[in-house]
């Protein structure tokens, strides 16, 4: 069974960082496309970020460009999200998602990490 | 403002079916057969229900079906349940080599 499990969410002030882990298992993680995607309290999904499964390709929504930073670990089965210059804006639940490897559909979703940017 | 259009909310009752548009550009969903729809319950991580404009996952019912016009794609939910009461988002794939979500939709079961 496929899980993706996140983990380093919670409180930094306006400024700060914070970097995010997703842990993979039940598939071959390398073989796969890898998404980050936010949800704001009360508000819609928000692509962030794009990794291919060898890191060739990476993508970044303009919100988020020059600040974050997406990476991942195939030896360890983990995707990486490294957050600096935090905005209040940013606040959200950050879900880790696999991608299907048809046409860039999210096939895997996390439960999300929540990440609080307040001073 | 989401870069795809959809309407706040869609009610429906029992047994009817309802359908559930994303507008876009020809710089996205015009361009590309690359649209995903996702079911989200409050609380709740979003469930992939349709890939590639119309093709469902293993496990969606049949009942759940995808269709693309243009720059407009459309979910459509037959037969509609009360568990089918939920939010719903539309993805796609934009030239500029990135993603977006459309603002979701929230179903109502009346």
């Amino acid at each position: 069974e496929v899980h993706l499990v996140e983990s380093g969410g919670g409180l930094v002030q306006p400024g700060g960082s914070l970097r995010l882990s997703c842990a993979a298992s039940g598939f071959s993680f390398s073989n796969y496309h890898l998404n980050w995607v936010r949800q704001a309290p009360g508000k819609g999904l928000e692509w962030v970020s794009y990794i291919s499964a060898r890191s060739e390709a990476i993508y970044y929504a303009h919100s988020v460009r020059g600040r974050f930073t997406i990476s991942r670990d195939n030896a360890k089965n983990s995707l990486y999200l490294q957050m600096n210059s935090l905005r209040a804006e940013d606040t959200a639940v950050y879900y880790c998602a696999r991608d299907g490897g048809r046409g860039y559909d999210m096939d895997q979703w996390g439960q999300g990490t929540l990440v609080t940017v307040s001073s | 403002q989401s870069a795809l259009t959809q309407p706040a909310s869609v009610s429906g009752s029992p047994g009817q079916s309802i359908t559930i548009s994303c507008t876009g550009t020809n710089s996205d969903i015009g361009d590309y057969n690359y649209v995903s729809w996702y079911q989200q319950y409050p609380g709740k991580a979003p469930k992939l229900m349709i890939y590639e404009v119309s093709n469902r996952p293993s496990g969606v019912s049949n009942r759940f079906s995808g269709s693309k016009s243009g720059n407009t794609a459309s979910l459509t939910i037959s037969g509609l349940q009360v568990e089918d009461e939920a939010y719903y988002y539309c993805s796609s794939y934009l030239r500029s080599s990135t993603l977006a979500f459309g603002g979701g939709t929230k179903v109502t079961v009346l």
